[in-house]
């Protein structure tokens, strides 16, 4: 059981390229979510699916666009990187929320992170 | 909106010595609180979460949290330091998105040096 797998481990791209991380889950969960986490920052979240054939935009999406490829994979793409984009990126996983707010307390499990510099 | 305040981004203490590390949170409903530790190079792992069945919520690694309503707290605890426990600490409150999925909101993390 490999839980959230990310692609690639680390990344240097020039200003004005584009990439495409890879995030795959396991678990057989229904949302899925990316974050970057910059120094004193926290974590961000980008992206979300909620589930299969969702998404939606989180705090910080301008620059990113995402598909969610099927249940198991969920992608983030930088059409044209640029140095602001420089971070650790985070893909989670959780249950997906029963009804009402008891599904807030659905853990979310993460990868263990792609680290992007754009120069 | 909910948010979470970490007070101190670095924290020393002794092996041995009791950890504490600070969250505060503010929130329009009952909250549902989470810890994840950082290790160095790897993703988050749950430390232990609030779900509101019982105050004091005991976690993995010897780290537990008690849930203050009154000071809107969620601190971090462990009796005894390891030098295994250097790591970052992130506090999170959670809510629901409204299409579903949990929308978490982080604190800024504190990170934990364990000296001899």
């Amino acid at each position: 059981n490999a839980g959230v797998t990310q692609t690639p481990k680390f990344q240097v791209l020039k200003t004005g390229q584009s990439m495409t991380l890879q995030c795959a889950q396991d678990m057989n969960h229904n949302s899925m979510y990316w974050y970057r986490q910059d120094p004193g920052m926290g974590l961000r979240l980008i992206y979300y699916s909620a589930s299969e054939g969702t998404t939606d935009k989180g705090e910080v999406p301008n620059g990113y666009n995402v598909s969610r490829l099927n249940k198991r994979e969920f992608s983030l793409r930088l059409e044209s990187a640029a140095p602001s984009q420089t971070s650790v990126y985070f893909c989670a996983s959780s249950e997906a929320s029963t009804s009402g707010r008891s599904g807030s307390y659905n853990e979310q499990f993460f990868g263990p992170g792609t680290r992007l510099t754009v120069l | 909106a909910q948010s979470v305040t970490q007070l101190g981004s670095h924290v020393s203490v002794s092996e041995g010595a009791l950890v504490l590390l600070r969250c505060n949170y503010s929130s329009s409903v009952p909250p549902y609180l989470f810890w994840y530790v950082q290790y160095p190079n790897q993703g988050l792992q749950l430390l232990l979460k609030y779900t509101s069945a019982a105050t004091l919520v005991k976690g993995i690694n010897g780290f537990e949290a008690e849930f203050k309503k009154s000071e809107t707290s969620f601190h971090l605890t462990k009796p005894s330091a390891h030098m295994s426990d250097a790591a970052e600490s992130v506090c999170a409150v959670s809510d629901l998105f409204r299409g579903g999925g949990n929308k978490l909101t982080f604190g800024t993390g504190t990170q934990l040096k364990v000296e001899l």
